[in-house]
């Protein structure tokens, strides 16, 4: 079944303390991208991925990381996590030929 | 499930009614839009999308119509089952599946 997944799906976490969500598709898809969201600002993209080893910034990269060693995986990571970081995080992939983007069911974060 | 959003603006239509559901974009330079939908506790998924040299396009039950002039997208659906009860979200997409910008969404209510 061709998927995005993400773990953990549910994760609770204190100020500073490091952590990586993980984000896999089994579609050989080029680009991956990572969003949160929040109440009333809909998803607002963090950084996306055209290929292995390429990323770029998207609208609100503050605080966090990502890596692209390969091409079905695509982690976010926060190294000094804070709690305006508390939210709904989705993990997304296309093909470079497609706009259609498939989703990953969700990260529900929270920082105190 | 996970909250989508508390203050979205809510259409509540008829079971069987068209429903039509606006959006309003940013930058005249965007050359795809996108309308995905969103069940409580899922991912978005995509639903149809647009290239900016198309006023119209139509897909199963769905159709989407772009007015460039006055940057207006939107979605109608024909015949409104209960199934369509989700929140549905513009997005446009300035380089093929690289940065993508959400609008807020809108929450669709179908009653019996």
């Amino acid at each position: 079944e061709a998927q995005v997944t993400q773990n953990p799906r549910y994760l609770i976490t204190v100020t500073g303390k490091k952590l990586t969500v993980t984000c896999s598709q089994n579609m050989n898809h080029e680009y991956m991208s990572w969003y949160r969201q929040d109440p009333g600002l809909g998803l607002r993209q963090i950084y996306y991925s055209m290929n292995v080893e390429v990323t770029d910034k998207g609208d609100v990269p503050e605080g966090y990381k990502v890596s692209r060693k390969e091409k079905r995986n695509f982690p976010l990571i926060l190294e000094s996590p804070s709690p305006n970081q508390t939210s709904l995080y989705f993990c997304a992939s296309s093909s470079r030929t497609g706009i259609e983007q498939f989703f990953g069911p969700g990260t529900r974060l929270t920082v105190l | 499930g996970e909250s989508v959003g508390l203050h979205l603006p809510t259409l509540s239509v008829q079971e069987g009614d068209n429903s039509i559901i606006n959006c309003a974009y940013s930058n005249s330079a965007s050359d795809y839009f996108i309308w995905y939908k969103q069940e409580s506790g899922k991912g978005p998924q995509f639903i149809i999308d647009i290239r900016s040299n198309m006023d119209k396009r139509q897909g199963q039950r769905v159709t989407v119509l772009l007015n460039k002039t006055v940057k207006h997208l939107s979605l109608q659906i024909a015949a409104t089952q209960p199934g369509d009860s989700a929140v549905y979200f513009c997005a446009e997409n300035l380089v093929r599946g690289q940065n993508f910008v959400f609008g807020p969404g809108t929450r669709l209510s179908v009653l019996p």
